[in-house]
């Protein structure tokens, strides 16, 4: 079955830098990749996902792109804010799976 | 209405007890989720459910009992737990079509004594 792979698992950052997740993913055949923002006591929330169709999407201060050659994707927060802080997950699946994969998580903790 | 909504937020049971989680959704979603979270993990699949049948069952022990009573809510019936179950237990729903897409509820927090 697909395997996703998370890095790093924490990553701090001054507020207003920038903040950087990869996951990496095993089967060529996901096509659907969606990122989720976990905060404190709250359930997963989708925050962006990507189609294989597509190598990078953008969302106002969040973007993410993907190298389907690679097998990797990114998850891109610019100016980040402290409400930014929270753990993120990556997922990957083919398009109609109920299965998704997910990766292990990465905690992002924005420093005032 | 764009949420899934869990009851109870809290459940504290102890190992003999019988309990129900609630998970409801009103955006006709034909696919209902229930996952287990443990601490710092990512959610684990437990069950599928597509037009109110099961479709996965990710061998999740029989203590564990998840019902579909109609196309908007979804029910895990708990018996005989043990404390090893105490996890964040998260119900998701999604369009068939865009599988994993999926929209979560805040959860419900289990504790098993």
């Amino acid at each position: 079955g697909e395997n996703v792979e998370q890095h790093p698992s924490t990553l701090s950052v001054q507020e207003g830098d920038s903040a950087v997740i990869k996951c990496t993913y095993s089967d060529s055949a996901s096509n659907y990749f969606p990122w989720y923002k976990q905060e404190l006591g709250k359930g997963p929330q989708l925050i962006i996902d990507i189609r294989s169709n597509v190598g990078e999407k953008k969302d106002q201060r969040i973007a993410v792109t993907l190298n389907k050659t690679a097998k990797h994707f990114s998850l891109h927060i610019t100016e980040t804010q402290p409400e930014d802080s929270a753990v993120y997950f990556c997922a990957a699946s083919k398009y109609g799976n109920n299965r998704p994969a997910f990766g292990k998580g990465n905690q992002v903790v924005v420093i005032p | 209405d764009t949420e899934v909504t869990q009851t109870p937020k809290h459940l504290v049971m102890g190992m003999t007890n019988k309990k129900s989680l609630k998970c409801e959704q009103h955006m006709g979603h034909r696919a209902m989720y229930w996952y287990k979270q443990k601490a710092k993990k990512p959610p684990e699949l437990m069950f599928v459910y597509s037009y109110e049948k099961l479709s996965i069952n990710e061998s999740v022990p029989s203590r564990f009992s998840p019902e579909c009573p109609n196309s908007s809510l979804l029910n895990l019936h708990l018996h005989a737990l043990q404390p090893e179950d105490s996890a964040l237990y998260l119900c998701a729903s999604s369009q068939l079509t865009s599988g994993a897409e999926q929209f979560f509820g805040p959860g419900t927090r289990l504790t098993v004594l």
